[in-house]
């Protein structure tokens, strides 16, 4: 079964650009949680996409976005970009189940630089 | 606020030999999993090993194991004969049955020696 993919997987913007970023989940999942990591803040959780419904959201101010589209794959979007956005921006998925063991498995992240 | 903590910022272990990576957790859940991702040069998380928090058998995947204790909310993880592939930073993480956040510690950077 293939992992979790991303795209692009380096990314350089300037400030006040937005950016896109892409994740395919693995087959058959239908979670995807977004996590921003960064030398000091550490892994912070965004949010996370089921089913086309934001369900969960992390402390981020509102240029932060996402979707999720009905074939599970997700999108992540920053407006206005600053330069503490830079990041390595990690995308996880899994089934989804509420309640259950239900293990994120993560792609190889995109590396996002803000000059 | 419920953490999650590694005390350690970084360990180094000979080639061969055995080393555990501690963390401590807080939760008000009854129902929550316990994970350790491990986070190479390469940048990818790769999850190492998981543990239900309502079953008392610590979890084991080959060379790794954990020593879960749950009064003491305490997971560590136990590398055996570390190669040098294992060099790489490990996160401990906490999931609650409640939602599917992932709340992780800051994370251990191990140096496998040869």
């Amino acid at each position: 079964k293939a992992g979790v993919t991303q795209t692009p997987r380096y990314l350089i913007k300037t400030r006040g650009q937005q950016v896109t970023l892409s994740c395919s989940p693995i087959s058959g999942h239908r979670s995807v949680s977004w996590y921003q990591q960064t030398p000091g803040q550490g892994l912070q959780f965004l949010f996370e996409y089921f089913s086309e419904t934001q369900r969960n959201k992390g402390n981020f101010p509102g240029r932060f976005s996402g979707r999720q589209f009905s074939n599970s794959r997700s999108e992540m979007n920053v407006s206005t970009l600053e330069l503490g956005d830079s990041a390595l921006y990690l995308c996880a998925s899994s089934h989804g189940s509420v309640g259950a063991t239900d293990t994120q498995y993560f792609g190889p992240g995109t590396r996002l630089t803000v000059l | 606020a419920q953490t999650v903590t590694q005390s350690q910022p970084e360990m180094s272990v000979q080639e061969a030999e055995t080393v555990t990576l501690s963390c401590t957790y807080d939760t008000s859940e009854s129902n929550y999993y316990l994970f350790w991702y491990k986070q190479p040069p390469s940048r990818q998380m790769i999850l190492v090993i998981r543990q239900e928090a309502y079953k008392q058998q610590n979890a084991t995947e080959n060379r790794f194991s954990v020593n879960f204790q749950k009064a003491a909310k305490s997971f560590s993880l136990k590398i055996s004969d570390s190669q040098l592939g294992d060099t790489a930073m490990y996160f401990c993480a906490r999931h609650t049955g409640a939602n599917s956040k992932l709340t992780f510690g800051k994370g251990i950077t191990l140096s496998v020696r040869p």
